[in-house]
């Protein structure tokens, strides 16, 4: 029973396409983030979100947009793709613990190889 | 800006020895220190967690210490196995900020 599960798995498309990527947790946490994995193995936050609530956004283009219909999901959402937009994204959930030395141990997902063309 | 590396980029080793994997961060102000291991075409499995306050961490063959003051992390892995043949991943969490920045890993060969 997969705890962190990305949808799909590989996903190749023309520039210009509107594509976008699933995630679902079972874990019963309350926070999940969206991690881009480039070319040069750098992974990067994208976004973060706690019950619902967007607390993490780094500079990522308005082509990226999240959505999290409800704690268990958190959708990635790409508007006009771009070839540099090629990477492996990774969802990821854990337990918000909020102040002091956190846990913040994270559980990822399989991670969706999207390429541009 | 927190920045992680890991050295060496890639290592190979025969199967039965021991090995040390490095990394250092920029920022001593981390709340705690995770290593990953990561499989071709699977996700992140975290290994070890080290809180800011503790020195080291031990789970079965693995070994993983931190010197916050220095900016350093090692992995130690005992008597590897073909099976430990993977990318690792070190990954600070800020102080504060609660986001977790990785270096770009290592990837472990163990040959038979």
């Amino acid at each position: 029973d997969t705890a962190v599960s990305q949808t799909p798995k590989y996903l190749v498309t023309q520039m210009g396409n509107d594509k976008s990527i699933k995630c679902e947790q079972n874990l019963g946490h309350d926070t999940m983030y969206w991690y881009k994995q480039d070319s040069k193995k750098f992974l990067k936050i994208m976004f973060s979100y706690n019950n619902k609530e967007l607390i993490i956004n780094e500079t990522v283009p308005n082509r990226f947009s999240p959505k999290s219909p409800d704690k268990a999901h958190l959708n990635l959402h790409i508007n006009s793709l771009e070839l540099g937009d090629s990477a492996v994204y990774f969802c990821a959930s854990s337990q918000w613990t909020g102040g002091g030395a956190g846990a913040n141990v994270l559980t990822f997902g399989a991670g969706s190889r999207l390429t541009v063309l | 800006k927190q920045e992680v590396t890991q050295i060496p980029a890639a290592l190979s080793v025969p199967e039965g020895e021991n090995l040390v994997l490095n990394c250092s961060f920029t920022d001593s102000a981390i709340y705690n220190l995770q290593w990953f291991r990561q499989d071709p075409g699977k996700g992140l499995t975290s290994l070890l967690l080290i809180q800011s306050s503790q020195r080291e961490q031990t789970s079965g063959r693995l070994n993983a210490s931190l010197d916050k003051s220095s900016g350093r992390s090692t992995l130690y892995i005992a008597a590897s196995q073909p099976g430990d043949s993977a990318t690792y991943l070190c990954a600070v969490t800020g102080a504060g900020s609660y986001q977790l920045t990785f270096g770009k890993g290592t990837k472990l060969s163990v040959i038979p």
